[in-house]
């Protein structure tokens, strides 16, 4: 069975400062992973996915996520984050399925 | 990137009602789409897979005589909550898989309100 776990469900920061949101997954084989972001009310909107090759993959928004094999970890981070990042963040794996399996989702707020 | 409408974004409804939310990949063909339930501050859990012109094929747990699902077209599928209870309350969620591609993109939700 594939699961994705996401350890913080709240995670406070200042504006300008870094980010890092976790993500970790249990599956048999190499997952597809990726990241979500949802503001409140809205859908989900895809940040970035790591499909094979390049451990640290760029989304949009300047994040940046990084696959370690090692640690089953797909974590998330930003260098410097701004007030409109405050949303909730899903990290989510597929096998190459259709089913597609979210971690809890990481509550971002964003302190002026 | 590729647009995915769902309709109507709120809806609130008498308990014993059915509703019927709509799916529609606006600018893309989806042979493929997926509908979600998301409950207050948790995660999405997939309720079914839906496919153009078959059956869907439903998650354990969901029941598909309460949840019809119809995916009619390669732009739209629609999900049908009959006999709405306060209890299926939810944030309801679909995304829909390009032919193209196979990327995946996701609507806007539908929040449904059962009284």
């Amino acid at each position: 069975a594939q699961s994705v776990t996401q350890p913080d469900i709240h995670i406070t920061v200042s504006e300008g400062a870094s980010l890092e949101l976790r993500c970790n997954y249990s599956y048999g084989a190499t997952p597809y992973l990726f990241w979500y972001v949802q503001s409140p009310g809205q859908g989900l909107q895809l940040l970035l996915k790591y499909f094979s090759g390049d451990t640290l993959v760029q989304g949009i928004k300047g994040f940046e996520a990084e696959f370690k094999r090692s640690q089953s970890s797909f974590n998330l981070r930003k260098p410097s984050v701004h007030w409109s990042d405050a949303a909730e963040y899903f990290c989510a794996l597929t096998g190459g399925g259709n089913k597609l399996t979210f971690g809890t989702g990481t509550q971002l707020k964003v302190e002026l | 990137g590729a647009v995915v409408s769902q309709h109507p974004s709120r809806v609130i409804c008498k308990s014993g009602t059915s509703v019927k939310i709509e799916c529609r990949s606006l600018d893309f063909q989806a042979t493929t789409m997926f509908w979600y339930r998301q409950f207050p501050k948790q995660s999405l859990m997939l309720m079914a897979t839906s496919n153009e012109g078959s059956k869907a094929t439903y998650e354990q747990g969901v029941e598909k005589d309460k949840f019809l699902i119809n995916h009619a077209s390669l732009t739209l599928s629609t999900l049908t909550v009959t006999s709405a209870h306060p209890e299926d309350s939810s944030f309801y969620i679909c995304s829909a898989r390009t032919v193209n591609t196979g990327e995946l993109f996701f609507g806007e939700g539908s929040r449904l309100t059962v009284l």
